[in-house]
């Protein structure tokens, strides 16, 4: 089966400290996706990588693909109130664009 | 400006009644997907579109039907038969091209039972 496992479930961390959000795929992944989702909302894009060794950046943050393509990361840097919500991987096997996603990781932001 | 529409937002559903939930995009494309997404859980997918007139079934199909007449329509209809409909039900769509374009999601419907 196809499952993504996402570390951790939860984080609550205080404004302006640096936090990682781990996404691991027992299989080689084709795309790998990182979404946010506020409670109640649907999910926003982030960002999308595709190549082993792959690094991409946003404002404040940085998802990286390692070289076998089977584990994300997703780092913020200074996080802020703003970034709280609920983080989500979802990956791509095949080059159909079918996702399937893992269960998720809460951030809070503490002022 | 370009998006996805979902509506309602809050959908009640009696015992044995079917429901239908909207989902419209001006986006212009092709693909359109259905996913649930329980407390805990991350989403599963229950239909997908990759054209018109054609939809093919996802992970949890079961209890739930689709139709597309229209490029920018995708309603998805919870049966009598889905015995477990309470959820958040999302709705995306995507280029369809031969390698990875990213989904982009609706606001989601809230499905409650009464």
């Amino acid at each position: 089966s196809q499952e993504l496992e996402q570390s951790p479930q939860s984080l609550i961390v205080q404004e302006g400290k640096n936090l990682t959000i781990n996404c691991t795929s027992s299989k080689t992944l084709y795309g790998l996706y990182w979404y946010k989702q506020k409670y109640g909302e649907g999910l926003i894009f982030l960002m999308m990588l595709q190549k082993g060794g792959e690094e991409k950046s946003h404002e404040k943050i940085t998802a990286k693909l390692d070289e076998k393509k089977q584990q994300s990361s997703l780092h913020i840097t200074a996080s802020q109130p703003s970034h709280a919500g609920i983080y989500l991987c979802g990956a791509t096997q095949t080059g159909a664009n079918n996702l399937f996603f893992g269960t998720g990781t809460r951030l809070t932001v503490i002022p | 400006d370009g998006g996805i529409t979902q509506s309602p937002k809050y959908l009640f559903r009696k015992e044995g009644q079917n429901v239908t939930l909207s989902c419209e995009q001006n986006l212009n494309h092709d693909a359109m997907y259905w996913y649930r997404q329980d407390p805990g859980q991350g989403l599963r997918l229950i239909y997908y579109s990759q054209i018109v007139n054609d939809f093919q079934k996802g992970d949890i199909a079961e209890g739930y039907s689709v139709s597309r007449e229209k490029k920018e329509s995708f309603p998805l209809t919870v049966t009598s038969a889905q015995k477990n409909p309470t959820a958040f039900y999302l709705c995306a769509s995507s280029a369809w091209a031969r390698y990875n374009q990213p989904q982009h999601f609706g606001d989601g419907t809230r499905l409650s039972i009464l």
